[in-house]
């Protein structure tokens, strides 16, 4: 597509709920970031994917949190048993694979955001 | 110690002025530097890269010091559109993109 999208752009859930997000990236971007932001707060990142396989998701809060990527496309981030804490922006980012003419490999485009609401 | 730091602000400066951030990374592996800005409920976007020699697009400048690990960024001339949160990201090869928690930059004419 012509950029990322995300989905739901808002949820609002109740305590306990398992919620999934998911991120569809550019065309063609193999680099997959998931970030959140608390507001007033900075990004936090979560975890990272090349492909379908993730790096590093060293950032990933708890065990509630998982997240997959298939077909080296699409991403759904997962929280289960959803805390009043885990409310936040969910940004999505994808970058082009290095190498690429014209560069950009770590450049990201992010979409706009699924804002999760748990009450 | 915080991966990139920066001072989070507000800026409160007049149209016209001119406006300097810092930024400083705490791992010397880093190989990657950017700027991005990001309005107000908006999601971040790319201001521009920063390279080892430094670089300039119109009224922004940009500038790395790897000796003393720190980033800036100049804003000449401000403009009320100028307004928004700016922030520094790095990474090193292979790893994901560490953000700053942001500067914050207010323009008032």
């Amino acid at each position: 597509g012509a950029g990322v999208s995300q989905s739901p752009s808002n949820k609002v859930t109740e305590k306990g709920k398992d919620v999934e997000l998911r991120c569809d990236p550019i065309s063609g971007h193999t680099a997959l970031y998931w970030y959140r932001q608390s507001l007033g707060q900075g990004l936090e990142f979560l975890i990272y994917f090349q492909g379908n396989s993730a790096p590093d998701k060293s950032g990933l809060p708890s065990d509630r949190f998982s997240a997959e990527r298939t077909g080296g496309s699409v991403s759904t981030l997962t929280i289960q048993r959803t805390q009043q804490e885990d409310s936040a922006v969910y940004l999505c980012a994808s970058s082009k694979p290095p190498g690429q003419v014209g560069g950009g490999a770590n450049v990201l485009t992010f979409g706009a955001g699924s804002r999760l609401t748990v009450l | 110690r915080k991966e990139v730091e920066q001072d989070p602000g507000p800026f409160n400066v007049p149209e016209g002025a001119t406006v300097a951030f810092n930024c400083t990374y705490s791992n010397s592996a880093s190989q990657s530097f950017f700027w991005y800005r990001q309005d107000c409920r908006k999601e971040p976007k790319l201001l521009m890269s920063v390279y080892s020699s430094g670089n300039e697009d119109g009224r922004f400048t940009a500038q790395l010091n790897r000796a003393s690990q720190y980033i800036s960024l100049l804003i000449r001339d401000s403009k009320l559109s100028d307004s928004a949160t700016y922030l520094c990201v790095v990474n090193q090869a292979g790893t994901a993109l560490i953000f700053g928690k942001g500067t914050t930059l207010s323009v008032s004419s």
